[in-house]
């Protein structure tokens, strides 16, 4: 168990819906990272959050938006949802805003949209 | 083309076997080199981690990277079935903090 937490395990929604999956960071991390997981892609890095604030971002569609709260859970927002969104959605969390060592994974949410 | 290119496998090898899992990139700036198992419906977890050119072993495993060929490795010695998962390999640059770009997965099977 890594410690980071992330709800739904599994979400199937329709094309336009719009969802949020919900991560909780390891304890004392502050950094959160979201990575998208697909058949093709691999592993994409999304966003990361640092303490609350954004600090990094990658090929994160206009079309998703995510948040770092106070309390440092993360939500990550996903709307107008496509067929190609199914994916599975992993975040991950680190003590600090830059270093390059380990990130620890969630064991993810499956969205699949239909 | 991918920044990281990996071969999707699959891999079946039979236990005790010594496995070679490897990966190419293309963006010199990568100094941070990282591989990840991933166990069915489980997230990604740090295997092993090297800075640079170079060998770091880890009991029954051993990564290298060669920066002038822009290639890395994983070797896994007396492989058991318990090994068997998606093997990713992940790299950064000095600048990319945990900004990982990952590799597609190397599938492994260890067979008894």
């Amino acid at each position: 168990d890594s410690g980071v937490t992330q709800t739904p395990k599994h979400l199937i929604t329709a094309t336009g819906q719009r969802v949020t999956l919900r991560c909780s960071p390891r304890s004392g991390d502050l950094s959160v990272y979201w990575y998208q997981q697909s058949l093709d892609q691999g592993l994409q890095f999304l966003i990361q959050y640092y303490n609350g604030e954004e600090r990094a971002k990658g090929n994160i569609l206009e079309r998703f938006s995510a948040q770092q709260f106070p309390d440092l859970h993360s939500e990550l927002n996903l709307s107008s949802l496509e067929l190609g969104d199914s994916a599975l959605y992993f975040c991950a969390s680190s003590p600090w805003e830059r270093d390059t060592g380990e990130l620890f994974f969630g064991e993810g949410s499956r969205l699949t949209v239909l | 083309q991918k920044e990281v290119e990996q071969d999707p496998g699959p891999l079946s090898v039979p236990e005790g076997a010594i496995v070679s899992l490897n990966c190419t990139y293309s963006n010199s700036a990568f100094q941070y080199f990282m591989w990840y198992r991933q166990y069915s419906r489980k997230g990604p977890e740090l295997l092993m981690y090297t800075y640079s050119s170079g060998n770091k072993e880890d009991g029954r495993f051993t990564a290298q990277v060669d920066k002038s060929s822009k290639y890395i490795s994983l070797f896994i010695r007396d492989s058991q079935p318990s090994d068997s998962a998606t093997y990713l390999c992940a790299m950064s640059d000095a600048g990319g903090g945990n900004k990982l770009t990952f590799g597609t997965g190397t599938q492994l099977k260890v067979e008894l």
